[in-house]
């Protein structure tokens, strides 16, 4: 265990709709990254936050959007659902005094399907 | 194309036996992580090597990383049923990418 935890554990979209997904980072943790990975496939970065701003982001469009809360809990928003979004969506919390991406710590993920 | 390509794709051995996994990149980095990955949960992360270092241990395993060659490589030893899994490199440059994994099964 990692100290990271996600919700929901599954979810079921239809094409069109609009997400969102949470993560608890662990305790002390400053930065959060999300990241798509499609079966079969590794991860694939989709954003970072350090300290409430985005601090780098991956080729995803902007309907891909996230926060991060005082709290460094972050969310991920995807509007207008597309099939291919359907994957496994990891978030991992990682302790940075600067954005150097040192050992991240990944949450169990969200299994998004969408029909 | 990904930052980040492991090889093989995938590697079945006796347990017992050692496990190589290499990685190639193709930018500069500031580390390289390697990855596990348990059926369709999230990722465990199992070492860190920095640009300017060459080679790490961590119990069972051992990384190398040669820079001139853009190239890193995981070894397991003396493998066992329970290293059964995907392992993914990760390298830091710009951001961080992730391989597509090789996917080990350790038979008993």
């Amino acid at each position: 265990e990692t100290g990271v935890t996600q919700s929901p554990t599954h979810l079921i979209k239809t094409r069109g709709q609009q997400v969102t997904l949470r993560c608890s980072s662990q305790s002390g943790h400053n930065t959060v990254s999300w990241y798509q990975q499609a079966l079969g496939q590794g991860p694939q970065f989709i954003f970072q936050y350090y300290r409430e701003e985005e601090n780098g982001r991956g080729n995803f469009p902007p309907r891909f959007s996230g926060l991060q809360f005082p709290n460094y809990s972050s969310e991920l928003n995807v509007n207008a659902l597309e099939l291919d979004d359907s994957a496994l969506y990891l978030c991992a919390s990682s302790l940075a005094t600067q954005p150097t991406y040192n050992e991240q710590f990944f949450g169990p993920g969200t299994r998004l399907t969408v029909l | 194309s990904q930052q980040g390509e492991e090889d093989p794709q995938a590697l079945s051995i006796q347990e017992g036996e050692n496990a190589t996994m290499n990685c190639s990149y193709k930018t500069s980095i500031n580390n390289l992580q390697w990855y596990r990955q348990n059926s369709g949960r999230g990722l465990v992360h199992l070492i860190l090597i920095r640009s300017n270092e060459r080679e790490k241990h961590s119990g069972r395993l051992r990384v190398t990383l040669d820079t001139s060659k853009k190239s890193s490589s995981l070894l397991i030893t003396a493998s066992r049923a329970a290293d059964t899994a995907s392992y993914f490199c990760a390298t830091k440059g710009q951001n961080f990418v992730f391989g597509p994994g090789t996917r080990l099964s350790v038979l008993p």
